[in-house]
């Protein structure tokens, strides 16, 4: 199992523009989500997904698009990059059944917005 | 914001010795998870205490939680180098939302 699987660990943008961060996982959890971690401030939610067809919006949501059309995937869209993006983005998921699981981690895409 | 904090920031110790790092949260929960950071890298689970326990254990690992204060703890007794890492603590709250602490800076000198 390749677990959680994060795309592209670094990427440079400019002010304005658009991208995508790809996160698959090969475990079938049903629970998927998104942080960014900035220095001192830990780990922040911006969306997750409790199955396909459904998101909703975490702690930092603005600025950020989900979609989650797959049980596998579930992609992070900046539609117009800021420099206050610029941050590590994580992708997290976990099984669903039940409560008290945990949640298994990508090691991340570090985002740099000049 | 929803996230917790952790104290302290930042935690320097000798190999052999015990690392307690606290962690206060301020939502309802249905367990406390703590979690380990190496430079660099995704976060990987290491213990969770559900919300009617009040003491786990797992290998050198023990964690304690007091959910009239809202706070945990988490004891790494016999440190080793290895050790060295960021540490978070983790709620699971109701409606699906995990909140994060600042996280723990640990390291741990040969």
């Amino acid at each position: 199992n390749a677990g959680v699987t994060q795309t592209p660990k670094f990427q440079v943008l400019k002010t304005g523009q658009s991208m995508t961060l790809q996160c698959a996982q090969d475990m079938n959890h049903e629970y998927m989500s998104w942080y960014r971690q900035d220095p001192g401030m830990g780990l922040r939610l911006i969306h997750y997904s409790v199955g396909a067809g459904i998101t909703d919006q975490g702690e930092v949501p603005n600025g950020y698009n989900v979609s989650r059309s797959t049980t596998e995937d579930f992609p992070l869209r900046l539609l117009s990059a800021a420099p206050s993006q610029t941050s590590v983005y994580f992708c997290a998921s976990r099984i669903m059944t039940g409560y008290n699981s945990p949640l298994h981690f990508g090691n991340g895409t570090r985002l740099t917005v000049t | 914001s929803q996230q917790g904090e952790e104290d302290p920031q930042a935690l320097s110790i000798q190999e052999g010795e015990n690392a307690t790092m606290n962690c206060s949260y301020k939502t309802s929960i249905n367990n406390l998870q703590w979690y380990r950071q190496n430079s660099g890298r995704g976060l990987v689970h290491l213990i969770l205490i559900r919300s009617n326990e009040r003491e786990k254990h797992s290998g050198r690992l023990r964690v304690t939680l007091d959910t009239s204060k809202k706070s945990s703890s988490l004891l790494i007794t016999a440190s080793r180098a290895a050790d060295t890492a960021s540490y978070f603590c983790a709620t699971d709250a109701p409606g699906n939302q995990f909140y994060f602490g600042t996280g723990t800076s640990l390291t741990v000198i040969p």
